[in-house]
């Protein structure tokens, strides 16, 4: 059974002090590896999608990496608009569906 | 282009009740996921349509089913309310024809069961 776990579950910040969540996963061959961003009372925001080992993208502040266990969300010189939860999600090789399994998420609070 | 649609934005149910969630997914995309999200369990997956077929589903209840019509909008209907099915149900789409890219989520219905 494919399985995300994320940490820490929450993180407050200085704006300016940069930091990074982690999200540990096991899957039964990868296919991708997404973020998303979530304001409260909102759906989901897409973020990045990851497919290898050693990738990386990034979005303004925010920097994702990818490797076999893990996947890192750096964000530099956070600013209190970063505040949010950070979803990650899996999705396996197997089969031919969409499937996303996704970690409990990270709450990040970003004080001025 | 707009985006993923999810009506009604707020539900209050009686217990017993049941319930139909709509969903109209991003133009051109084929594939429809539904997922309920809760402080304690966080995003599960309930299921995903295709092309009007039930093409994966999780792990709930049969009392939760769904569908899909040929233009991909995409219901959900929960039968016998029960006070632990209050949720946030969030819809969402891709054109994946066979998985591998990134899901559009809409802004959800908030369903309460009083």
């Amino acid at each position: 059974e494919d399985q995300v776990t994320q940490s820490p579950e929450a993180l407050r910040l200085q704006e300016g002090e940069s930091s990074s969540l982690n999200c540990s996963y096991t899957v039964s061959g990868l296919r991708g590896l997404f973020w998303y961003r979530q304001d409260p009372g909102k759906g989901p925001e897409f973020l990045f999608t990851l497919y290898s080992a050693g990738e990386e993208k990034e979005k303004e502040r925010l920097k994702a990496t990818l490797t076999k266990k893990e996947s890192f969300l750096h964000i530099t010189a956070p600013k209190p608009e970063d505040s949010a939860t950070y979803l990650c999600a899996v999705q396996p090789r197997t089969g031919a569906n969409s499937k996303l399994t996704f970690g409990k998420g990270i709450t990040l609070s970003v004080r001025p | 282009k707009a985006g993923v649609t999810q009506t009604p934005r707020y539900l209050i149910k009686t217990r017993g009740q049941q319930v139909t969630l709509s969903c109209s997914p991003i133009s051109g995309h084929r594939s429809v996921s539904w997922y309920q999200q809760t402080p304690g369990q966080g995003l599960q997956f309930l299921f995903e349509y295709f092309s009007e077929t039930q093409r994966n589903k999780g792990n709930f209840p049969g009392r939760f089913s769904g569908r899909q019509f040929s233009n991909s909008r995409s219901e959900m209907n929960v039968s016998t309310l029960e006070l632990g099915d209050s949720a946030l149900y969030l819809c969402a789409s891709s054109n994946a024809d066979r998985g591998g890219t990134e899901a559009f989520f809409g802004q959800g219905t908030r369903l309460t069961v009083v």
